[in-house]
């Protein structure tokens, strides 16, 4: 049975800094690994998807990397900015086509 | 394009008593999930239509948790009787087809059971 695990559970930061959020899976067969934002008392935005046969997708500050071997993800944020700060989720996705969810990393970013 | 809109936003019962959300996709998505995202959680999948049938509900609790899309475009989730644990934002996705992606999700109802 697929798990996934995010850690740090939250993470405070002064802005400008850069840094990563860790993601881990425990089943290597995967289709996809995606990222998503959430913002207090909304839904979940889509940030950025790996397809199995990827490493890495960008996206403006954004940089997601992909080791299926290991089970692990890396979410890398350049330049925080306040408007940063959310919940950011990782999912992945087997060959059912459904999405297994982390609990998330809670970002704070102080200005 | 219009997202996927949901109601009520919020809603509060007290436990024993019946609830229903309400979920429209964006327009030409055959696919439609509901999710139930418990504070500090990931969403768990509930249930999950491709067009108007069922493709999965193997966690939905069918003892008291109900859900239909009638004419494969809105849908409704219904709980009844609701429990204590039921208290969490329930969220509703659709995508165009199954697998595909992105899913694009409303912005939820959070309900508090009392």
């Amino acid at each position: 049975k697929q798990e996934v695990t995010q850690i740090p559970a939250a993470l405070s930061v002064p802005e400008g800094e850069n840094l990563v959020l860790n993601c881990s899976f425990t089943d290597s067969a995967i289709y996809n690994l995606q990222w998503f934002r959430q913002d207090p008392g909304k839904g979940l935005t889509s940030l950025l998807l790996i397809q199995s046969s990827q490493r890495e997708q960008t996206s403006g500050r954004l940089n997601a990397s992909l080791d299926k071997s290991s089970g692990r993800s890396t979410l890398y944020i350049a330049a925080s900015q306040p408007g940063d700060s959310a919940t950011y989720l990782c999912a992945v996705m087997g060959s059912n086509y459904q999405l297994i969810w982390g609990a998330g990393t809670k970002l704070i970013i102080k200005p | 394009e219009a997202g996927v809109a949901q109601s009520p936003r919020y809603k509060i019962i007290e436990k024993r008593q019946s609830v229903a959300f309400w979920c429209n996709p964006i327009s030409g998505h055959a696919t439609l999930y509901w999710y139930q995202q418990i504070l500090g959680q990931g969403p768990k999948l509930l249930i999950q239509f491709q067009n108007n049938g069922v493709v999965d509900d193997s966690q939905l609790p069918k003892d008291r948790f109900s859900a239909e899309r009638l004419k494969g475009v809105d849908s409704t989730l219904k709980i009844q009787p609701a429990k204590l644990e039921d208290s969490a934002v329930y969220l509703c996705a659709s995508s165009l087809g199954p697998g595909t992606q992105p899913q694009h999700f409303g912005d939820g109802t959070r309900l508090s059971i009392l």
